[in-house]
């Protein structure tokens, strides 16, 4: 079983939509965990942390359950500058395992 | 300026070549790392490094080779570039703090004719 699996997608949304992906991981002593947004043929970056007890930035919510072993990423609202690729990251010690990304278009 | 920069940003070679991709970071960020990412395969470690002189594998170092005799320096060297190593390079790099949050250069586009 891979650390850290994603639907690779794509994800196509209209405009406005709310989309929500899902992210599992093997490791149940997995630290801390996060969501990196990928633009194409751009470098990742980081878009959240991911806690315990969830958290929101704006139209992003991101909760994490430990017992099941998966983080979630909710975008509301979808924007046409979301489209990107959004991996999923767990920290188990250094270094960081990546997930493969889950695609998302957002159309107009 | 500062931030993480990487050149060359773009390279052709060919096979047999050696090729050396560098890595520049102001930080002075203790972790650096190399990763690939190709269609299908995601984001791949190559090698990291936790300080100077310090240097670990990952999950696909065959083929490369890192130095890191300055903090803010971390070379990645193709001995002889072979077409399977066709790829994007990315360097990252991390606080020893805090290596939750690793910072991405740009990229090299790598093509081995």
């Amino acid at each position: 079983r891979k650390e850290v699996e994603q639907d690779p997608g794509p994800f196509n949304v209209p405009e406005g939509a709310t989309v929500a992906f899902n992210c599992t991981y093997s490791n149940s002593a997995s630290q801390s965990f996060f969501w990196y947004r990928q633009d194409c043929r751009k470098e990742p970056k980081l878009l959240m942390s991911v806690y315990s007890s969830g958290n929101e930035d704006g139209r992003f919510t991101a909760q994490l359950n430990r017992a099941s072993q998966y983080i979630s990423l909710l975008i509301r609202d979808s924007k046409l500058s979301d489209s990107a690729t959004y991996l999923c990251v767990v920290n188990i010690g250094t270094p960081l395992v990546f997930g493969k990304g889950t695609r998302l278009s957002v159309i107009a | 300026d500062a931030g993480i920069t990487q050149s060359p940003r773009y390279k052709i070679t060919e096979t047999g070549r050696q090729v050396t991709l560098m890595c520049h970071q102001t930080w002075s960020h203790s972790y650096m790392f190399w990763y690939r990412q190709d269609l299908g395969h995601g984001l791949r470690l190559i090698y990291y490094s936790a300080a100077a002189d310090i240097t670990d594998k990952g999950e696909v170092p065959d083929g490369y080779v890192v130095s890191r005799s300055k903090t803010e320096n971390f070379p990645l060297t193709l001995e002889s570039a072979t077409r399977s190593q066709t790829s994007v390079y990315f360097c990252a790099s991390s606080d020893a703090g805090g290596p939750d949050t690793q910072y991405f250069g740009p990229g090299t586009r790598l093509t081995v004719l």
